[in-house]
């Protein structure tokens, strides 16, 4: 059963770089029957989409983040990758990483399975 | 891009049935029947309900159905149960590979 587990610093200052990885276990990110994607949670709100990369290294973003994200892969280590710039408390969220399946020929459909989050604090 | 509209607070009495709806553009909901609905119990992550407007993953309870009109989408809970109390997300294909939630709905079991 596909797993995903996210990692990264939970804490980091204004104006710096966030760094987070989405590992996956029991199978393999370089397929092309699915992508990756990078959701996160402020507290006590909703949930947004950031980004996504697929199987060829395509990625795509949310307009509201995109001068801001990047998310890459690495297939040798079978995990992808979220960097979020310039940070500020308005970034504090838990972030999930997801597989986002596809229909038909590239849709994005659904995301299924997520992670378990794991939360950053932007401190001033 | 929007976010999806979700009414914020739905409740109801173990046994009925609740409808939750969810509006959004004729640039995502009304374009593409890739609707998914998602409960998220607190503390925990996320969990997929419905895709593709109707359809049930294997495992999903026979009481959770979706459906899908025009703008807008729906998730009926039927036959409430305790463990249903939830917040519960949509999320809908927008094009060009982005993708927009709704704002949440939290269900309550009286």
């Amino acid at each position: 059963q596909l797993q995903l587990r996210e990692s990264g610093p939970g804490l980091v200052k204004a104006s710096e770089t966030v760094s987070l990885t989405c590992t996956v276990s029991s199978g393999s990110i370089n397929t092309n029957s699915n992508y990756w994607a990078w959701i996160r949670q402020p507290p006590g709100k909703g949930l947004e989409w950031i980004g996504s990369i697929s199987h060829s290294g395509t990625t795509y973003y949310n307009p509201s983040l995109a001068s801001r994200v990047t998310i890459s892969a690495d297939t040798s280590k079978n995990h992808f990758s979220l960097r979020l710039s310039s940070v500020t408390a308005a970034d504090t969220a838990v972030y999930y990483c997801a597989r986002l399946l596809l229909f038909g020929s590239g849709y994005n459909s659904h995301f299924d399975p997520w992670g378990q989050g794991t939360p950053v604090t932007v401190s001033s | 891009q929007s976010a999806l509209t979700q009414p914020a607070s739905v409740s109801g009495s173990p046994g009925q049935s609740l409808t939750i709806s969810c509006t959004g553009t004729s640039n995502d909901i009304g374009s593409f029947k890739l609707v998914s609905w998602y409960q998220q119990r607190p503390g925990e992550a996320p969990k997929l309900m419905i895709y593709e407007a109707t359809k049930r993953p294997s495992g999903i309870s026979n009481r959770f159905s979706g459906s899908r009109s025009g703008n807008t989408a729906s998730l009926t809970v039927s036959g409430l149960q305790a463990e249903d109390e939830a917040n519960y997300y949509c999320c809908s294909y927008a094009g060009r590979s982005t993708l927009v939630f709704g704002g949440g709905t939290k269900l309550t079991v009286l």
